[in-house]
């Protein structure tokens, strides 16, 4: 079975910091890996996807997520934060064996400060 | 494309009512995923159709939950008879098949059962 665990309600930073939100997965084979980013009374909206090579990923709006295969992890990072940023974050796994759908995290709610 | 269309927004309903809430995908995409989301639990997958067939239904909770897709461009999730603990947001979602495409979601419907 996949998992996806976000050990962090809520993250705080400041505008203008580094901010990062945590995730760690399980699957039996390969992840395909993803982070959403979900807006008040809103659907959730891609942000980027780690499918195979480099293991550094960027996606949308600045943000980008690093790989970890032996720490099972996929962090997702921005290297400044934005008040605009703030917003309820999801990490999603699938298992690269076709047939399995998108499991996600519980989500991690981030506010940024001025 | 104007993107997963879910209807109604929002669903007002008495326990022990009807109610079925509507789905069209992304024209193309041939994956399509019911979700649900609640402050307690997140989000949980319901249901996983490919190609109209349901591959996944191991989240349904239990048989007042069903879910059909009669073509691929329609999906439909009914609960009956609908209880005070069926009150979430309902989401559904498309994708490509292949794990390692995104899923893209609607708007979400919002369910409130008195």
């Amino acid at each position: 079975a996949q998992s996806v665990a976000q050990p962090e309600d809520q993250v705080n930073v400041a505008e203008g910091n580094p901010l990062t939100v945590k995730c760690t997965y399980s699957v039996s084979g390969n992840p395909y890996l993803f982070w959403y980013v979900q807006y008040p009374n809103r659907g959730l909206q891609f942000l980027l996807k780690y499918i195979t090579g480099d293991n550094l990923v960027k996606g949308s709006y600045g943000f980008e997520a690093e790989f970890n295969k032996s720490q099972t992890s996929f962090h997702l990072k921005k290297p400044s934060a934005l008040v605009s940023d703030s917003a309820l974050y999801f990490c999603a796994v699938r298992d690269q064996q076709a047939g399995t759908a998108l499991i996600f995290g519980k989500g991690t709610t981030l506010s940024v400060s001025s | 494309d104007a993107g997963v269309i879910q209807s109604p927004r929002h669903e007002v309903t008495e326990m022990g009512q009807e109610v079925t809430l509507r789905c069209k995908p992304i024209s193309g995409h041939n994956s399509l995923f019911w979700y649900r989301q609640t402050m307690m639990r997140g989000l949980e997958l319901l249901i996983y159709f490919n190609n109209n067939v349901p591959i996944d239904d191991s989240g349904m909770p239990e048989d007042r939950f069903s879910a059909k897709m009669p073509n691929a461009s329609f999906s439909t999730l009914k609960i009956q008879p609908s209880e005070p603990r069926d009150s979430a947001v309902y989401f559904c979602a498309s994708s490509l098949t292949g794990a390692n495409t995104e899923a893209f979601f609607g708007q979400g419907t919002r369910l409130t059962v008195v």
